[in-house]
């Protein structure tokens, strides 16, 4: 079991760039999440998918923010244009659907947006 | 507005004493609470979970005691260990998962 693999680890960009993250769920799972992670707000849920259908995307912060998951075995997040204050680390995350399924998070990509 | 709660952003404790770390929420929609453990430049794993059906939950070192009346958790670890040093993040489901702001624990020799 390789895990959830998130690419790339780190990225750098300046501002008003498009970043593009990228997710590969444990295979067999069937939910896929994006969480952002910040001192302020800890761990917040940005989207996530079931079935590679978006089901809640009401923490996507605004139109700049994207994500998509055209097959089972890969998801994209995508910021554009890319603000300073989108600079966090972002977790994608897969689970079997069930709520007392735990999630099982990837190494997260650190993104500094200068 | 933060559903779930760690007040405490650190914690230090020594070595084979108990660690205590709290966390309250404020919906009372949540039924299904978990603790994740993060260390550094890794993403948090699952460490244990508690059904609001149950009051405790035991797993070795770790144990879990929901109040719900309170709307409080608490995550004890006994003994601790230097290797627990970590992050720790409370969540809280009710449908979706909600976590709190994480709690920095230090074990100290």
């Amino acid at each position: 079991d390789a895990g959830v693999i998130q690419s790339p680890r780190h990225e750098v960009t300046e501002m008003g760039q498009e970043v593009t993250l990228r997710c590969k769920p444990i295979s067999g799972h069937n939910s896929l999440f994006w969480y952002r992670q910040t001192m302020m707000r800890g761990l917040e849920l940005l989207i996530y998918f079931n079935n590679n259908v978006p089901i809640d995307d009401s923490g996507m912060p605004e139109d700049r923010f994207s994500a998509k998951m055209p097959n089972a075995s890969f998801s994209t997040l995508k910021i554009q244009p890319s603000e300073p204050r989108d600079s966090a680390v972002y977790f994608c995350a897969s689970s079997w659907k069930g709520r007392e399924s735990p999630l099982h998070f990837g190494n997260g990509t650190r993104l500094t947006v200068t | 507005d933060q559903q779930v709660k760690q007040n405490s952003p650190s914690l230090s404790v020594q070595e084979g004493r108990i660690s205590i770390l709290n966390c309250d929420y404020t919906n009372s929609m949540f039924d299904y609470f978990l603790w994740y453990k993060k260390y550094p430049a890794e993403g948090p794993t699952f460490l244990i979970s508690i059904s609001s059906i149950k009051d405790k939950n035991e797993d070795g070192r770790f144990t879990v005691f929901l109040n719900k009346s309170a709307k409080h958790l608490s995550l004890h670890i006994v003994p601790s260990q230097p290797g627990d040093s970590a992050v720790y993040f409370c969540a809280a489901s009710g449908g979706k998962l909600t976590f709190g702001t994480g709690t920095r624990l230090q074990v100290t020799l």
